[in-house]
């Protein structure tokens, strides 16, 4: 069992580029999300995803894009990296609603110039 | 919209001391509460969930939580800290497929 894993670990943009941040879980959770983390501000939600084929924005989705075509893979696209978009990215997944607790992947950090 | 308050930006305690974080939630339904803790370059760990019944739940790492409805607090304690414990920590609520996190506590620890 692997949890969530998520790729890459670091990786460096040049403003305009676009990525895609990839997130894998193993656990046939339903349930994914994707976090940033920024000094102060705890997490925050950008994107979530109740099942697959289904979406939905959280707190700052702006600038990022998700699809969900199947249960185990969540990727978070960047469409055109801004600096401001330099952050910790985190995946996390859980196998349902309520009383479950997400399990999370080691984060990505981004950073762009 | 419901959040989650932690008071405390950083906490110092000596090793071996006691140790009681705050954590703080907008009034609802009885809340699903969960602790979870940040080592420095890791990902987050779950230590324990609230969700219903005993309002004491034990955690790993020998972590406890307290839920007090009356007060909309779930606090989080340990008897006796180790230098180990020194990381960052956060108590999200869970909102259907959301967590929702406040800007987390984080703790030092001196010899």
């Amino acid at each position: 069992n692997a949890g969530v894993t998520q790729t890459p670990k670091f990786q460096v943009l040049k403003t305009g580029q676009s990525m895609t941040l990839q997130c894998a879980q193993d656990m046939n959770h339903e349930y994914m999300s994707w976090y940033r983390q920024d000094p102060g501000m705890g997490l925050r939600l950008i994107h979530y995803s109740v099942g697959a084929g289904i979406t939905d924005q959280g707190e700052v989705p702006n600038g990022y894009n998700v699809s969900r075509s199947t249960t185990e893979d969540f990727p978070l696209r960047l469409l055109s990296a801004a600096p401001s978009q330099t952050s910790v990215y985190f995946c996390a997944s859980s196998l349902g609603p309520g009383r479950y607790g997400y399990t999370f992947g080691s984060g990505t950090r981004l950073t762009v110039v | 919209a419901q959040s989650v308050t932690q008071p405390d930006i950083h906490i110092t305690v000596s090793e071996g001391a006691s140790l009681e974080l705050r954590c703080n939630y907008s009034y609802g339904a009885t809340p699903y509460l969960f602790w979870y803790v940040q080592s420095p370059g890791q990902g987050l760990q779950l230590l324990l969930k609230y969700f219903s019944g005993d309002t004491l739940v034990q955690g790993i790492k020998g972590f406890e939580a307290e839920f007090k409805r009356s007060q909309s607090s779930f606090n989080l304690r340990k008897p006796s800290v180790h230098w180990s414990d020194a990381a960052e920590y956060f108590c999200p609520r869970r909102q259907g497929g959301k967590l929702i996190f406040g800007q987390g506590t984080e703790l030092s620890v001196k010899p």
